[in-house]
């Protein structure tokens, strides 16, 4: 199946710095990417969805100002979690997708990303 | 609301054992029900899916039956093998053709040999 990164695998920042998390599809053309949230034992949460040249829609209570999403080409997002807080420690997961909307077509996602901030 | 329930973990199981794995859902309308797994270090991998009722979705020897009555998409296998240890998570698409995935919590699964 088609293959997405995601970079870093793992980052520790101190409160008050902002993190960027790229997503790439290696393989294929990302017309739309997700972007979801993982906390320890629970389900992962949707938190926005871009289409490349456009803006993300973000889901009920994701700050959009706080999570920065952009998604400037076919085969790149990237999430910038700015004056990140230990609240905001948590696992990321990008997801990507090709093909039109009004139609399934099946989600690849990341390895994911393990934030922690001090 | 949309929402997934499924069984905690961690299931360990010996090798060929017999595997299932419980899923329920709550859901407006007719969703789209998916198992996805997780291998240690990797992405989340499709494994099956079902689109309406009463359809088995089946692959590498898993299948899971979409059942409408009791709202249901339990995972099953009939004999386990230590490579089938993973994190798997049910999941559902609501609201037509929007591809927003609504996940349960995940289920570890541990074969020890």
């Amino acid at each position: 199946g088609a293959v997405v990164s995601q970079h870093p695998s793992w980052v520790i920042c101190k409160s008050g710095t902002s993190v960027k998390i790229e997503c790439r599809s290696l393989d294929f053309q990302a017309t739309t990417m997700f972007w979801y949230r993982q906390f320890p034992k629970q389900s992962l949460m949707l938190m926005a969805t871009s289409n490349e040249g456009s803006k993300a829609t973000y889901e009920q209570g994701v700050e959009k100002d706080k999570f920065l999403i952009n998604h400037a080409s076919l085969t790149l997002s990237t999430l910038t979690v700015t004056s990140a807080h230990p609240e905001d420690s948590s696992f990321y997961i990008c997801s990507a997708r090709g093909g039109t909307s009004g139609s399934y077509n099946e989600q690849f996602f990341g390895p994911g990303t393990r934030l922690t901030v001090l | 609301g949309n929402s997934v329930t499924q069984m905690e973990g961690p299931v360990t199981l010996s090798e060929e054992a017999f595997l299932t794995i419980n899923c329920t859902y709550t859901a407006t309308g007719y969703p789209s029900l998916f198992w996805y797994v997780q291998y240690p270090g990797e992405g989340l991998q499709l494994l099956l899916k079902a689109t309406k009722a009463d359809d088995k979705g089946s692959n590498k020897g898993f299948e899971a039956t979409y059942r409408k009555e009791t709202t249901s998409f339990h995972l099953e296998k009939g004999s386990v093998q230590v490579s089938d240890s993973a994190v798997y998570f049910c999941a559902l698409i609501y609201g037509g053709a929007t591809n927003k995935l609504i996940f349960g919590t995940g289920t570890l699964l541990a074969v020890q040999p």
